[in-house]
């Protein structure tokens, strides 16, 4: 049972515009979510968070959005640069444990 | 930010002996670790949680047989593949939370069973 899901596993695009990243989750007890950054043979680095009392966290290029009724959130990097390139995960959890449940995984491609 | 070493970042080891995999906190105090298993192309799937002087919480589907754990110290956590087979052969990640609002994770561990 995938309770964090993120439906493409691909994306590509042209440095300088927008990537948009999407992730949905099931479990509605999740309070906190995450977006890590992850490199082959990495472990994942720490992007940007929300609390679920939020509907918008920003930091620099990376703007994270939670929409609560849909159970969705996505990762918003503006403008997108080739150093980006990487593979995403968005992970969940609640109670304000680290125990993470991660997504699936969206590789993204930004082209020079 | 917060540092967690793990070591060694890769490992090849022949079926039927045991690897051990470090997670340490460099530069701050975790009651808990996490381990993570990654397969080729697929998301991080969290084996067990690691509490300093108690026995590891393993999800559903971990045999606690096969993968030990153990949280000796504050700073410290081990896990040990006993009996590795080449099914077992991925990719291992520890984490460790600081208190904070993330967990940080290991650099990884590469295990190759032949």
């Amino acid at each position: 049972d995938q309770q964090v899901k993120q439906n493409s596993p691909s994306l590509s695009v042209q440095e300088g515009r927008i990537s948009i990243l999407n992730c949905d989750y099931t479990n509605s007890m999740f309070d906190y979510f995450l977006w890590y950054k992850k490199y082959p043979a990495e472990g994942p680095t720490f992007l940007i968070s929300i609390s679920s009392i939020k509907d918008k966290n920003e930091d620099g290029r990376f703007t994270v959005f939670l929409n609560k009724s849909a159970k969705h959130l996505s990762l918003h990097i503006v403008p997108s640069q080739p150093g980006d390139s990487a593979v995403y995960f968005c992970a969940a959890t609640r109670g304000g444990t680290y125990k993470y449940i991660f997504g699936t995984g969206t590789r993204l491609k930004v082209l020079a | 930010g917060a540092v967690v070493s793990q070591h060694p970042s890769r490992v090849i080891c022949k079926s039927g002996t045991s690897v051990k995999i470090e997670c340490r906190s460099l530069d701050f105090q975790a009651t808990t670790m996490f381990w993570y298993r990654q397969f080729p192309k697929q998301s991080l799937m969290l084996m067990a949680t690691s509490n300093e002087g108690s026995k590891a919480t393993y999800e559903q589907g971990v045999e606690k047989d096969k993968f030990l754990i153990n949280h000796a110290s504050l700073t410290l956590s081990t896990l040990t593949v006993a009996s590795a087979h080449p099914e077992d052969s991925s990719f291992y990640i520890c984490s460790a939370s600081s208190g904070d609002t993330e967990a940080f994770f290991g650099q990884g561990t590469r295990l190759t069973v032949v």
